[in-house]
């Protein structure tokens, strides 16, 4: 149950697209159409963003996009806006029948 | 409103006990599977624990099986993680959180702190 890997930090200008990777293995990210990301803002719980890979709940913008190749899913955040600014989190369902989190990323709208 | 209200944090000396308590409303509880996610101060989220709809499957992260509990009453809408043998590192904000029906957590509730330390 390692956790799935991703960059520390990303950075971007207002209107700007930002990708943020999520690597994992064939155990977890690749063996599963299980990928979810979060939002989380200093002091709150996190939020939703992306399900099933690409799937947005409802009431999440459709500036947020997710994808998966292999062992590696992504977050797509286009149109930066300044409230974007927070760390985001993957996750994906596992072999084992658990769930792991990616490291978080923290995200910086310069 | 679908809520989650967590309850039953504190400060517990190590090699002690603690039971946290999860209030759930606003949806049909006893439909939906429940998990509890942690974080330490200024880390990142960490998964814990999960348990089916009806509470007849349970499953555990490496680093609490043995340990933690989790279980819930579907009369009362509350899910529940009995903790033991607490260590210091089980320090963190636990979340209750709900699950999606897509292994995916869409409800997450405001986090109870447990702090273990003598």
């Amino acid at each position: 149950q390692s956790a799935l890997t991703q960059p520390a930090s990303v950075s971007g200008s207002p209107g700007q697209s930002i990708t943020i990777s999520c690597t994992g293995t064939s155990s977890d990210v690749g063996g599963y159409n299980y990928v979810s990301w979060y939002q989380q803002h200093p002091g709150k719980a996190p939020k939703l963003m992306i399900y099933d890979v690409s799937n947005r709940p409802s009431g999440v913008s459709n500036r947020f996009s997710g994808s998966k190749s292999g062992n590696t899913a992504s977050l797509t955040i286009s149109g930066l806006q300044a409230e974007d600014e927070a760390d985001y989190y993957c996750s994906s369902y596992t072999s084992s029948s658990v769930w792991v989190f990616g490291g978080g990323t923290k995200l910086t709208v310069l | 409103e679908v809520q989650l209200v967590e309850s039953g944090g504190g400060l517990v000396q190590p090699g002690g006990s603690l039971r946290l308590s999860c209030s759930a409303s606003g949806f049909t509880f006893s439909s939906y599977a429940m998990h509890w996610v942690r974080q330490a101060p200024g880390k990142g989220l960490e998964y814990v624990s999960a348990i089916s709809s009806n509470g007849g499957s349970t499953y555990y992260a490496d680093s609490v099986k043995g340990r933690f509990t989790i279980s819930r009453d579907n009369s009362k809408n509350t899910l529940y993680l009995q903790m033991s043998s607490l260590r210091a590192e089980d320090t963190a904000v636990y979340y209750c959180v709900k699950d999606n029906y897509e292994r995916a957590f869409d409800i997450w509730g405001q986090g109870t702190m447990v702090t273990v330390s003598s």
